[in-house]
């Protein structure tokens, strides 16, 4: 009963060949993010959508792209991937709105997409 | 100063042993406060939330020092199971209505926790 999906599990890719992580939610949440992880580091917010609004944060790099074509499903899009690149991806869903007051706002996961560029 | 900062440990403890992680914030105006747990190479789960008087959770307390800006887990009789990396997460003011932060969460970088036999 997995409640947030993320695929594919492991990325294999190659310096500058495009990827694209998918991530699919059955908790009908209203706020999809994507975060990156590095080893030993805090994970960190590329970008995040509140239904249809898109919030990239700033230091985000244009090489990351993100799509919400509806309330399920959302992805990430790696254009040309460098070696910092690296990483672990994860993909998170909450029901409020970050900035709201009101609302736990607690992050529900998904397993994490974890890419590997040679 | 950093905005979410962590003794990154590790910290190596028997088992039944009681430990203690403190976490301090940056921003005074934070509004909400959390305790993740993360295993190793899998994704965070929320532990628990921390709220203003304190709370428990059967083995774990999580407390807050607004006046000092920080939050402590502590682990009773720790188990082996426990072995893990705790994330500290804060939640600023922030949203449309406010400059900067859009009140997103903020991570910090883990303590890890090894429980040996």
């Amino acid at each position: 009963d997995a409640m947030v999906i993320q695929n594919p599990r492991y990325q294999v890719t190659q310096f500058g060949k495009p990827v694209t992580l998918s991530c699919s939610q059955t908790l009908n949440h209203n706020v999809m993010y994507w975060y990156q992880q590095k080893s030993s580091q805090a994970p960190k917010l590329l970008f995040h959508y509140y239904d249809k609004d898109f919030n990239n944060e700033a230091d985000t790099p244009d090489n990351f792209q993100s799509r919400r074509p509806n309330t399920s499903f959302c992805f990430l899009d790696i254009r040309s991937p460098g070696l910092g690149d690296a990483a672990m991806y994860l993909c998170a869903t909450s029901r409020d709105a970050p900035g709201q007051a009101s609302g736990a706002n607690v992050l529900t996961f998904g397993a994490g997409s974890r890419l590997t560029v040679l | 100063r950093k905005e979410v900062e962590q003794d990154p440990g590790p910290f190596n403890v028997p088992e039944g042993a009681t430990v203690a992680f403190n976490c301090t914030y940056s921003n005074s105006a934070s509004q909400s406060f959390f305790w993740y747990r993360q295993d190793c190479r899998k994704e965070p789960k929320l532990l628990m939330s921390v709220y203003s008087s304190g709370n428990e959770d059967g083995r774990f307390t999580a407390q807050l020092n607004r006046a000092s800006q920080y939050i402590s887990l502590l682990i009773r009789d720790s188990k082996l199971s426990d072995s893990a990396t705790y994330l500290c997460v804060v939640k600023p003011l922030g949203g449309r209505n406010y400059g900067g932060s859009q009140g997103n969460l903020i991570f910090g970088k883990g303590t890890k926790l090894s429980v040996k036999p």
